[in-house]
């Protein structure tokens, strides 16, 4: 089952608000990984953390790997009508081979 | 950059069927691939990992039978449901390791609806 606990689960919001979304775990974590996935396809990688403290941004998005390697968010800048989606942030542990652990996932509306 | 295709995109197929579900990579060869299920408004879960040239893994509670993976080339995986039931139908994505740093990449998912 899941190991990522993510929230909010749903957020609606105005164009031009600012976002942020989390996910903690109560296990480690050697990779965060931030995916975006629109209706009908599959996720597209947004963000990829690496290192415990790591702060990296793509473009209006910033994520940052907790210091204790069990948690994550992703913020979202200034928003736009296009970045309605389900974001989803996924796990890599040093443990599980190559495995991802998701977590349930962010449904973001935006309001022009 | 790593593209990974899915084949195909939707399909409806009868109860008792079976279904072939092809993932390819475009530009990189993935030793391991990733079949995930997704239902409405869940988040995506692991059903298996691909090697190539030897057999999958399967997650738990995941029927081998009945979810068959082959994974016999570098760029391609297939996923067949077997003798599909009206509770298999499902959004079902694959995803390629691209060999950069922990890099996934996902293709474009094939919803399945068994009637």
């Amino acid at each position: 089952g899941q190991q990522l606990n993510q929230s909010p689960q749903s957020m609606f919001i105005q164009e031009g608000e600012d976002v942020s979304m989390n996910c903690t775990s109560s296990s480690i974590f050697n990779t965060w990984l931030w995916y975006k996935q629109e209706p009908g396809e599959g996720p597209v990688l947004l963000i990829a953390l690496y290192k415990a403290g790591e702060l990296t941004s793509n473009g209006r998005l910033t994520a940052q790997f907790g210091i204790t390697r069990k948690d994550s968010f992703l913020n979202i800048s200034a928003s736009i009508p296009s970045d309605v989606g389900i974001y989803f942030c996924a796990g890599q542990k040093e443990t599980s081979g190559s495995r991802l652990t998701f977590g349930e996932g962010t449904q973001l509306t935006v309001n022009p | 950059g790593a593209v990974v295709s899915q084949h195909p995109s939707r399909v409806i197929c009868k109860s008792g069927t079976s279904v072939k579900i092809e993932c390819r990579s475009l530009d990189f060869q993935a030793t391991t691939m990733f079949w995930y299920r997704q239902f409405p408004k869940q988040s995506l879960m692991l059903m298996a990992t691909s090697n190539e040239g030897s057999k999958a893994t399967y997650e738990q509670g995941v029927e081998k039978d009945k979810f068959l993976i082959n994974h016999a080339s570098l760029t391609l995986s297939t996923l067949t449901v077997t003798s599909a039931h009206p509770e298999d139908s499902s959004f079902y994505i694959c995803s390629a390791r691209t060999g950069v740093a922990y890099g996934y990449t996902f293709g474009s998912g094939t919803r399945l609806t068994v009637v």
